[in-house]
């Protein structure tokens, strides 16, 4: 039962590359949301998507492109990697309705160099 | 929008001193809140729900209305008690959720 699970963990690029950061859940929760967590910032909103099909922009899109083809996945993709791309991404998966809570993966460390 | 600021970043204390962590949230209507937890090297969790009213590992989290804050207090701090601490607004339709900016909780022997 791993619930929700990304990969990879651990991920060394280079300026330019693109990267993808893969997000998987086994509860069919309707919400999930990619974060990056940065010294300084907190967690800062990326994408989030409300259901398969369904993606929405959050604080800090520019750079990243998401998809929701299923609704146990979700796969965030830098089409170009910038050194200051360098976080810690975090997946979240969440009930609909304003009780629901959030449930996180275990991050993906990410560098660019 | 629905949105939450922490006006700190760090609180260190020693053992066994009270702590509060402060949380100030923005809403249009009836606010539910949360506080997320991050020890060293483990995800984000959840720590405590308004909804709730509980009391998780010594900690309790009151809704102020008139003072829009939901700052999260416990009266002896733990060594154990040092991580990441976000407050954060609960999903629902058209919500981005946003969380605050974390307050880290140093707690020193």
């Amino acid at each position: 039962d791993a619930g929700i699970t990304q990969s990879p963990r651990y991920k060394i690029t280079e300026t330019g590359r693109q990267v993808t950061l893969m997000c998987h859940q086994t509860w069919s929760h309707s919400y999930m949301f990619w974060y990056r967590q940065d010294l300084g910032h907190g967690l800062r909103l990326i994408y989030y998507s409300a259901a398969a099909d369904i993606t929405d922009k959050g604080e800090v899109p520019d750079g990243y492109v998401v998809s929701r083809s299923k609704t146990e996945n979700f796969p965030l993709t830098l089409e170009s990697a910038t050194r200051s791309q360098t976080s810690v991404y975090f997946c979240a998966t969440g009930l609909a309705g304003v009780t629901g809570e959030l449930f996180f993966g275990e991050g993906s460390r990410l560098t660019v160099l | 929008a629905q949105r939450v600021t922490q006006p700190e970043k760090l609180l260190s204390v020693f053992k066994g001193a009270p702590v509060e962590l402060k949380c100030n949230y923005s809403y249009s209507g009836s606010p539910e809140l949360f506080w997320y937890v991050q020890y060293s090297r483990q995800r984000l969790q959840l720590l405590l729900r308004h909804i709730s009213r509980e009391s998780i590992k010594g900690f309790t989290a009151d809704l102020n209305k008139g003072e829009t804050s939901f700052h999260l207090k416990k009266p002896f701090a733990q060594e154990e008690d040092s991580a990441m601490y976000y407050c954060a607004p609960p999903t629902g339709a058209n919500s981005k959720l946003t969380f605050g900016k974390g307050i880290t909780l140093s707690v020193r022997p």
